[in-house]
């Protein structure tokens, strides 16, 4: 059962505009939502998170926003930049147990 | 400060042959997790140890796949005999403990069954 989704395989965005990646999670267990990058050839590395008991955490270029009755979170990067191009993993866990990871979405940023 | 080492990082092996993993994780990190990650999909944890301890080893195969944590450093995953459906990259990550979320990878190991 996919407990995380990114139903978007794959998002194209022109460099210094913004980006905007998606997840969903039906487990309202999850209390705590983590953003991966991975570069081809790499291990993910970790970008940014928030706990389930705030609704927007930031850092830099890059913002999470936490939904949590639509049980829905997103990833923005402002602005958008070629050197942001990977793969970007959605991960979440329950009361610090596993982390369960989406699919990811391939961000291609055109310069 | 060195990263988490990974070896090797391509193997190829026929089905039903034997293969085996090694990591290294960062120094000081007391958990060491094993993540299997098929073409397409996210990274699905095999095993986590606490120390030499195992945490979590609920979807580990344990007909087929093997993991020790020697001295709760170095750790080794063992898949005997392959099949095909192993076919993966297969992630080693640490941790400073069991309960961080920032868990750090290497670069991962890309097994091909034939």
């Amino acid at each position: 059962d996919q407990q995380v989704k990114q139903n978007s395989p794959s998002l194209s965005v022109q460099e210094g505009r913004i980006s905007i990646l998606n997840c969903d999670y039906t487990n309202s267990m999850f209390d705590y939502f983590l953003w991966y990058k991975k570069y081809p050839a790499e291990g993910p590395t970790f970008l940014i998170s928030i706990s389930s008991i705030k609704d927007k955490n930031e850092d830099g270029r890059f913002t999470v926003f936490l939904n949590k009755s639509a049980k829905h979170l997103s990833l923005h990067i402002v602005p958008s930049q070629p050197g942001d191009s990977a793969v970007y993993f959605c991960a979440a866990s329950a009361w610090g147990n596993k982390l369960v990871f989406g699919a990811g979405t391939i961000l291609r940023v055109k310069s | 400060e060195a990263g988490v080492a990974q070896s090797p990082r391509y193997k190829i092996i026929e089905k039903r042959q034997s293969v085996a993993f090694w990591c290294n994780p960062i120094s000081g990190h007391a958990t060491l997790y094993w993540y299997q990650q098929i073409l397409g999909q996210g990274p699905k944890l095999l095993i986590q140890f606490q120390n030499n301890g195992v945490v979590d080893d609920s979807q580990l195969p344990k007909d087929r796949f093997s993991a020790e944590r020697l001295k709760g450093v170095d750790s080794t995953l063992k898949i005997q005999p392959a099949k095909l459906e192993d076919s993966a990259v297969y992630l080693c990550a640490s941790s400073l403990a069991g309960d961080s979320y920032e868990q750090y990878f290497g670069p991962g190991t890309r097994l091909t069954v034939t």
